[in-house]
């Protein structure tokens, strides 16, 4: 089975400070990672995925994640936090040795407050 | 470009009665299709997929249906309402990059 853990239920940054949004997850095999933002009464937007390659992943709104397979992690960050960033992040996963269906697993969810 | 639409954007229903909530996906075809449900604004749970025409499968037993009579369209159904139906519903579809597209969601109250 699949899961994914968000240790943080909210984060709180400084305008212009850096942020970072956790995420470690565990699959029996190889893992396609996702981050997706949601606005208040909004659907969930598609931000970055990490499927192969770089461990370094570069997203839209100037947001990154880092690959760690060692420690099973996918953290979301972004240099200088902005006002407008602040919302509900969900980290997923899907294994890649998934059969046609494609079944992803969603994290509770972090609540990014960015403070002016 | 593929856009993703639902609706009604809100609903408040009684207790008993039925629902009907509509998902349609344009610019794709032969999506795999998502129901989920988000309550208290946090963690989605996949209720129903769809990998083709009529072709459903549920992840979590209730008074839910769901149904898909075209290619790129996804019904959500009941024949009676609970309180505990009320919450944030979520139609998606997978890319081909696998990440998942979401509407802009369907606000449902039961009373």
């Amino acid at each position: 089975a699949q899961s994914v853990a968000q240790p943080e239920d909210q984060v709180n940054v400084a305008e212009g400070n850096p942020l970072t949004v956790k995420c470690t997850y565990s699959v029996s095999g190889n893992p396609y990672l996702f981050w997706y933002v949601q606005y208040p009464n909004r659907g969930l937007q598609f931000l970055l995925k990490y499927i192969t390659g770089d461990n370094l992943v570069k997203g839209s709104y100037g947001f990154e994640a880092e690959f760690n397979k060692s420690q099973t992690s996918f953290h979301l960050k972004k240099p200088s936090a902005l006002v407008s960033d602040s919302a509900l992040y969900f980290c997923a996963v899907r294994d890649q040795t998934s059969g046609g269906y494609q079944k992803v697993t969603f994290g509770t969810g972090t609540k990014l407050q960015v403070i002016p | 470009s593929q856009t993703i639409h639902q609706w009604p954007a809100t609903l408040v229903q009684p207790v008993g009665s039925p629902l009907s909530l509509e998902c349609t996906v344009e610019g794709t075809s032969n999506p795999n299709l998502y129901w989920y449900r988000q309550a208290a604004g946090r963690g989605l749970q996949l209720l129903f997929y769809s990998v083709g025409i009529g072709q459903i499968s549920s992840e979590v037993p209730q008074n839910l249906s769901a149904s898909r009579p075209q290619d790129r369209q996804f019904i959500l159904s009941s024949k009676k309402l609970l309180l505990s139906d009320s919450g944030f519903y979520l139609c998606a579809w997978t890319g081909r990059g696998y990440e998942q597209y979401f509407g802009p969601g369907t606000r449902l109250t039961v009373t």
